[in-house]
């Protein structure tokens, strides 16, 4: 079975702090695709990233930055000097070959605070 | 270019009414997802669609829950005689149809039925 898990329902942060949103999955698949969501208030899912099970490199977007780490299905997303736009809820997604869908995680909400 | 757009955004049925909930994918998107995000969860797949052909319908509640996409482009979600527990948000995501490609969102269909 395929599942996500994000064990952070809410997390709130100062201006200027940093913080990383935990994400764990399960899957008997040797390739799948990994991705991170932001939802804001407004409601649309927005993407910012998509790795593949090959590739565990980290990667650095400007604040963002994620960490992939195969050897404990972990996939964290962190963000550097948060800032109030930051706040939504984030959620972080699982898909495999062998099926067109996404599996969800239920979605970290991150609020930061002036 | 334009991204996936829904309507309506909001929709307040009866109980019993059946309703229907457009998407427009985004142009030259082959696959086309219809999923499900009740209050405070991450979405939930429902059905898929490749051009015109519903290969996967895997999610979708009951029989009351009908997807449709003629033309291979805009599809509709049916639902009949509404009922309490359908009320959440129905999200809309293409891609362009390789497994594992990334899906971007529309800014999904709120529904209360009440």
């Amino acid at each position: 079975a395929q599942k996500v898990t994000q064990a952070q329902t809410e997390i709130s942060v100062v201006e200027k702090e940093d913080v990383t949103l935990d994400c764990v999955y399960e899957t008997r698949d040797t390739t799948y695709y990994l991705f991170w969501y932001k939802q804001p208030p407004s409601g649309e899912l927005v993407f910012l990233i998509r790795r593949n099970s090959f590739d565990e490199q980290n990667e650095i977007s400007g604040r963002y930055s994620w960490n992939f780490q195969k050897s404990t299905s972990s996939f964290n997303f962190t963000i550097t000097a948060s800032q109030v736009v930051d706040s939504a809820v984030y959620f972080c997604a699982l898909g495999a070959l062998n099926t067109d869908k996404l599996i969800f995680g239920t979605g970290t909400r991150l609020q930061v605070f002036p | 270019g334009a991204g996936v757009s829904q309507s309506p955004r909001y929709k307040v049925a009866k109980r019993g009414q059946d309703v229907a909930l457009r998407c427009d994918p985004i142009s030259g998107h082959v696959s086309l997802f219809w999923y499900q995000q009740a209050l405070g969860q991450g979405p939930e797949f429902l059905t898929y669609f490749q051009n015109e052909a519903q290969l996967d319908k895997s999610g979708l509640p009951s029989d009351r829950f009908f997807a449709e996409r003629p033309e291979g482009s805009v599809s509709t979600l049916k639902i009949q005689r509404t009922q309490q527990e359908d009320s959440a948000v129905y999200l809309c995501a293409s891609s362009l149809g390789l497994r594992g490609e990334t899906q971007y969102f529309g800014p999904g269909t709120r529904l209360l039925v009440l």
